[in-house]
């Protein structure tokens, strides 16, 4: 079975400072990973995709995240956080049953303190 | 703007009305996804169409069901409403089925059932 843990519902940083949020996920084939932003009333927007090249993936607004099997997680990390990425993020892991399906976490507001 | 479009942007509706949301996909999208937000139950998967077939089942309820049409676009049916049913109800679109590609999110319709 596959599943998606984000560790943190809430995470606080002041502009200028790094972001970290943390995403581990389970599954029994080679993963397909995304993480998703959310502001207020608005879809959810692609910030990144981990589909078993490099490990090390690059997004859109200076974020990253990097996908460790041997810790089955894939951390968003961001070096300097901005008053404008204070949204939800989604961390989503893709497993095929037939048809490939995606799973969720339960999102991380993500605060940005002036 | 993800190239999704869904309407209406509100609805409001009483108990055990019945409604259509719309959703039309990227242009060259041929798979739909269905997804309901709410604040205690998070971002939920209902159902996915891929060129008219259903493909894959979430948590959607009996009352509720969709189809997609043959010019690719697709309407989610609510019906006998009950005041748990008020969500956020987004529509993603995607250019395949056979490989994890990532989704795109239309903008929402927020229903509130009074």
């Amino acid at each position: 079975a596959q599943s998606v843990t984000q560790l943190d519902s809430h995470v606080s940083v002041s502009e200028g400072t790094p972001v970290l949020l943390r995403c581990n996920y389970s599954s029994s084939y080679s993963p397909s990973l995304f993480w998703y932003v959310q502001h207020p009333n608005k879809g959810l927007q692609l910030l990144l995709k981990y589909t078993s090249a490099a490990t090390l993936v690059k997004g859109i607004n200076g974020f990253e995240a990097e996908f460790k099997k041997s810790e089955t997680s894939f951390h968003l990390t961001k070096p300097s956080a901005h008053m404008s990425d204070a949204a939800e993020y989604f961390c989503v892991v893709s497993s095929f049953s037939g048809t490939y399906k995606y799973i969720f976490g339960t999102g991380t507001r993500l605060k940005v303190l002036a | 703007d993800s190239g999704v479009t869904q309407t209406p942007k509100h609805l409001i509706t009483a108990t055990g009305q019945r409604v259509t949301l719309r959703c039309s996909p990227r242009s060259g999208d041929l798979s739909v996804y269905w997804y309901q937000q709410s604040l205690d139950q998070g971002l939920q998967f209902l159902i996915q169409y891929y060129n008219g077939e259903e493909r894959a089942k979430g948590n959607i309820l009996e009352r509720f069901s969709a189809q997609q049409f043959p010019d690719l676009h697709s309407e989610l049916n609510l019906s006998s409403l009950e005041l748990g049913d008020s969500a956020l109800y987004f529509c993603a679109s995607s250019s395949g089925h056979h490989s994890p590609y990532e989704q795109y999110f239309g903008p929402g319709t927020r229903l509130t059932v009074t």
